[in-house]
């Protein structure tokens, strides 16, 4: 059973607009939340994180707001440009540190 | 070079071949770790490593053997694998801080994988 979710596959966004990601996950003991980005044949980059004691994390374009009533996070990316197409992870930090991933979404951004 | 290299980047191996993966980080991080991505997948974590000693074997089939010599480099030796096994290993490193309940981790540094086809 997957621990943290992101449900939408691909989105796929205009230029100048914002994007936003979700993710859900079902683990009340997460205390630690982070976004990476993955190019094509490169690794995932550390993008984003946010503790549990915050519910918004801002980094220039990229905001990240959590939800934990609702175990709901969210990246925000305003605004969005054709160089952030890419694909997307959701990452929790369980009880003994190590991170559970999401399956990603892959971002397109359309001049 | 800096960060986390991995190599090589794409290996095709058959089922009776013993091949190993090469990981080597250059940001004197403490822990290294290696994931398993698979198309339509999560990233799905299999080894990690804090001071070069193992911590977390997540249930990896014995085919797949890590070895951390010290903690800048970490292989991952392969052998009689299965065609189920072709996926993207990655290979990351982070610092531990602290200790027990207190520690955290930096987040993870990843290389740019290995793309591994079994035939």
């Amino acid at each position: 059973d997957q621990q943290v979710k992101q449900n939408s596959p691909s989105l796929s966004v205009q230029e100048g607009r914002i994007s936003i990601l979700n993710c859900d996950y079902t683990n009340s003991m997460f205390d630690y939340f982070l976004w990476y980005k993955k190019y094509p044949a490169e690794g995932p980059t550390f993008l984003i994180s946010i503790s549990s004691i915050k519910d918004k994390n801002e980094d220039g374009r990229f905001t990240v707001f959590l939800n934990k009533s609702a175990k709901h996070l969210s990246l925000h990316i305003v605004p969005s440009q054709p160089g952030d197409s890419a694909v997307y992870f959701c990452a929790a930090s369980g009880p003994r540190g190590n991170l559970i991933f999401g399956k990603g979404t892959k971002l397109s951004v359309k001049p | 070079e800096t960060g986390v290299t991995q190599t090589p980047r794409h290996l095709v191996m058959g089922m009776t071949n013993k091949k190993s993966l090469k990981c080597e980080q250059h940001l004197g991080h403490n822990a290294m770790y290696w994931y398993k991505q698979s198309a339509k997948k999560p990233l799905e974590l299999m080894f990690v490593y804090s001071l070069e000693e193992r911590v977390e074997n997540n249930s990896v089939p014995s085919r797949f053997s890590p070895e951390c010599p010290n903690s800048s480099h970490l292989f991952l030796h392969l052998h009689t694998l299965q065609p189920e096994d072709s996926a993207l290993y990655l290979c990351a490193s982070s610092q531990e801080v602290g200790q027990g309940l207190s520690s955290y981790n930096s987040p993870l540094h990843f290389g740019n994988g290995t793309r591994l086809t079994v035939t």
